[in-house]
């Protein structure tokens, strides 16, 4: 069945470590999409990507990092200058023209010890 | 995108109706009416989405008033499954720039559906 597939689903880090979470897709998807949830909050947009080897930031970018190398994949990078990294990440795509909606993943969630 | 206002929270009776109001007054002529839900720790789920019509699928039914300033979203018969938040965007569709556009959630609507 295709979907997305986000990995860990828990992850714990040290502060001041970089952290890369999985975003791997197989639905053809041209787009996709990073957001953080924080508790109680709704879903902001960290990064975005239309195609390959192209992406753009979002309302939260600083302290994240992102790479578009192949369409199925999209990794996000939480890096020490990211002040507060423990929260809900959350993977999504969508085809790039059209009307359909967003496919999203399960969700990794991030807590720095 | 144009912004919405949605209740913070609703409560629902098992086998009733839900109805989830949505307010978006400043809409553009090409932006579209999205629904998702989010179950506790989960991913967001697509629901239904229209344009000006109203709009039915096996999930739900979405009704947009005639001058699309506002709509409603309704569960026919509601479960204690459908227990989530239930968010309204607004989206301008991707054939209208040619690329894929935003999504921008606001906090949405906790639907508690009740025994």
């Amino acid at each position: 069945d295709g979907g997305i597939t986000q990995s860990p689903k828990y992850l714990f880090r040290k502060e001041g470590q970089n952290v890369t979470l999985s975003c791997e897709q197989n639905l053809n998807h041209d787009a996709m999409y990073w957001y953080r949830q924080d508790p109680g909050q709704g879903l902001r947009l960290i990064y975005y990507s239309q195609i390959v080897n192209d992406f753009q930031k979002g309302d939260i970018a600083e302290g994240y990092s992102v790479s578009r190398e192949k369409k199925e994949s999209f990794p996000l990078t939480v890096t020490s200058a990211q002040k507060n990294p423990t929260a809900f990440y959350l993977c999504a795509s969508s085809i790039s023209q059209g009307t359909s909606g967003y496919t999203f993943g399960s969700g990794t969630r991030l807590t720095v010890v | 995108d144009a912004k919405t206002t949605q209740p913070p929270s609703m409560d629902c009776a098992e086998g009733r109706a839900a109805n989830l109001p949505c307010n978006h007054s400043t809409i553009s002529g090409n932006e579209y009416v999205y629904w998702y839900r989010q179950i506790h720790s989960q991913g967001p789920q697509y629901i239904i989405h229209g344009l000006k019509n109203n709009e039915t699928n096996e999930m739900a039914s979405l009704i947009i008033t005639e001058d699309r300033k506002s709509s409603t979203l309704i569960l026919p018969h509601a479960t204690l499954r459908d227990t989530a938040v239930y968010y309204c965007i607004v989206r301008v569709a991707g054939w209208y720039t040619g690329t894929a556009s935003k999504l921008t959630f606001g906090t949405g609507t906790r639907l508690q559906v009740t025994l």
